[in-house]
């Protein structure tokens, strides 16, 4: 089977930065794929890794180690409206290996 | 308009009705997908298909079916909805090209 573990909560103070964990058991891997999700509304898609190393997009940053079965999203100077949920996501290994299968997110929570 | 339209945005509905969530994009992706969200559960992949004649089932099939019936719709129905189907409801594309998926806005399901 396969599955994804990333922390259920994480808190932070505006300015600050945080990490979010996700490490992955897939019996295929195709690579792995960042969402944000504010209270009930889409899912939007932040970042794609498929290759080690790290990919900065702006504020955000997401990292991949394949040995590791292992990624993080970074987030940098942290605002109160990157209060939300994010889930990491990997590419399925199924009949066309592109179906993801989600983890079951981190809820961020920025104070002031 | 969006890029990805579900109708209805929210439902009740009996137990044991039959009831279809429709999905339609403007996008002109070639793969659509539907997506169940429980909380602290994520998102569960019920269906998804590759082109008009291609239909998959995800992780969590039973008690639902699907129906693609042109490139931009992709319809899930819930034959005899049963309580614990109550959840939200997302649909996503993705173009061939593309990492990211496309979400639509979500449809609000209770059964009761």
């Amino acid at each position: 089977g396969q599955s994804l573990e990333q922390p259920s909560e994480v808190t932070a103070v505006e300015g600050a930065i945080v990490q979010i964990n996700c490490t992955y058991q897939t019996s295929g891997f195709y690579g792995l794929s960042w969402y944000q999700q504010h209270d009930g509304g889409a899912p939007t898609f932040l970042s794609y890794n498929a290759l080690d190393g790290l990919e900065e997009t702006g504020r955000f940053s997401s990292f991949l180690s394949r040995s590791d079965s292992y990624g993080y999203l970074l987030l940098q100077e942290l605002q109160m409206k990157d209060s939300a949920s994010y889930f990491c996501a990997v590419r399925d290994s199924g009949q066309a290996g592109t179906a993801l299968i989600f983890g079951k997110g981190t809820t961020l929570s920025v104070s002031s | 308009d969006a890029d990805v339209t579900q109708t209805p945005r929210n439902r009740i509905t009996k137990t044991g009705k039959r009831i279809m969530l429709e999905c339609s994009q403007t996008k002109g992706h070639d793969r659509m997908y539907w997506y169940r969200q429980d909380p602290g559960l994520g998102l569960r992949l019920i269906y998804y298909s590759f082109d008009v004649k291609d239909i998959n089932k995800g992780e969590i099939s039973d008690g639902y079916s699907v129906s693609r019936q042109a490139q931009a719709k992709f319809s899930l129905s819930l034959e005899s909805a049963i309580p614990n189907q109550t959840a939200l409801y997302f649909c996503a594309t993705r173009g061939t090209r593309n990492y990211g998926y496309t979400f639509g806005s979500g449809t609000r399901l209770t059964v009761v």
